[in-house]
């Protein structure tokens, strides 16, 4: 029943290595996000897939790369992890209505990464 | 510029208190979004209400009430009769123009405690 659903909800692992967090909505939306919740609540977009394109591409590293194989997943890689990568990664789904972008976002229950 | 200012960064009230959180924003567009979320201790974001800059109608959703005011930029939130449940972190987002790369900006929010 799950809307948006991350996996895994926890995540810890060492400096330099490379892991993944997957992400899946059954909503039926077009359009997916990845953000970054960083230790003082604040909430900043990575990237937005719509329809499997690439829509919004935020000055992140480019260690961290998003892969949508389907419009219904959009999957986060992060390579050689570094410590200030810790954080709280949240995927989230909305629907277009038309051309415009007025819907509400629904969000997964959040990944905590710890780089230790 | 646009964006939004949530002044008060941390609120305590006593349980049964009525507390508003208030929400002001600016931009020039004439036709935008006002959204409100909700970050229990627990993580997840929970999105409440979604407004459109051309209904200035408020609304009740049981203990929950928001005040739109065009004139003064200002979609403040309610919470009548609190309960510690309501603790949380409460954001109030603008989504600005409808085109598919608008982001929603996310500011720090209001903490609000309530305590028994």
């Amino acid at each position: 029943d799950t809307a948006v659903s991350q996996t895994p909800k926890y995540l810890v692992t060492q400096m330099g290595n490379d892991k993944s967090i997957k992400c899946e909505q059954n909503l039926g939306h077009d359009t997916m996000y990845w953000y970054k919740q960083d230790s003082k609540k604040f909430l900043k977009i990575m990237f937005s897939y719509n329809n499997k394109e690439l829509i919004i591409n935020e000055t992140v590293p480019n260690r961290f790369s998003p892969k949508s194989p389907d419009k219904a997943h959009l999957n986060l890689h992060i390579n050689s992890l570094e410590l200030g990568d810790s954080a709280v990664y949240f995927c989230a789904s909305r629907a277009m209505r038309g051309r415009s972008m007025n819907t509400e976002a629904f969000f997964g229950q959040g990944t905590r990464l710890t780089v230790v | 510029a646009q964006k939004v200012t949530q002044a008060q960064t941390e609120i305590s009230v006593v349980e049964k208190e009525d507390v508003t959180l208030d929400c002001v924003y600016e931009t020039r567009d004439t036709t935008y979004y006002l959204f409100w979320y909700k970050q229990p201790p627990s993580g997840e974001l929970v999105f409440l209400i979604r407004r459109n800059s051309f209904d200035e109608q408020n609304e009740i959703s049981g203990r929950y009430s928001w005040n739109f005011q065009k004139s003064t930029s200002s979609f403040n939130f309610t919470i009548t009769a609190s309960q510690v449940v309501d603790s949380a972190v409460y954001f109030c987002l603008p989504l600005l123009g409808l085109a598919k790369d608008r982001k929603l900006i996310w500011g720090l929010g209001t903490s609000l405690a309530v305590n028994p």
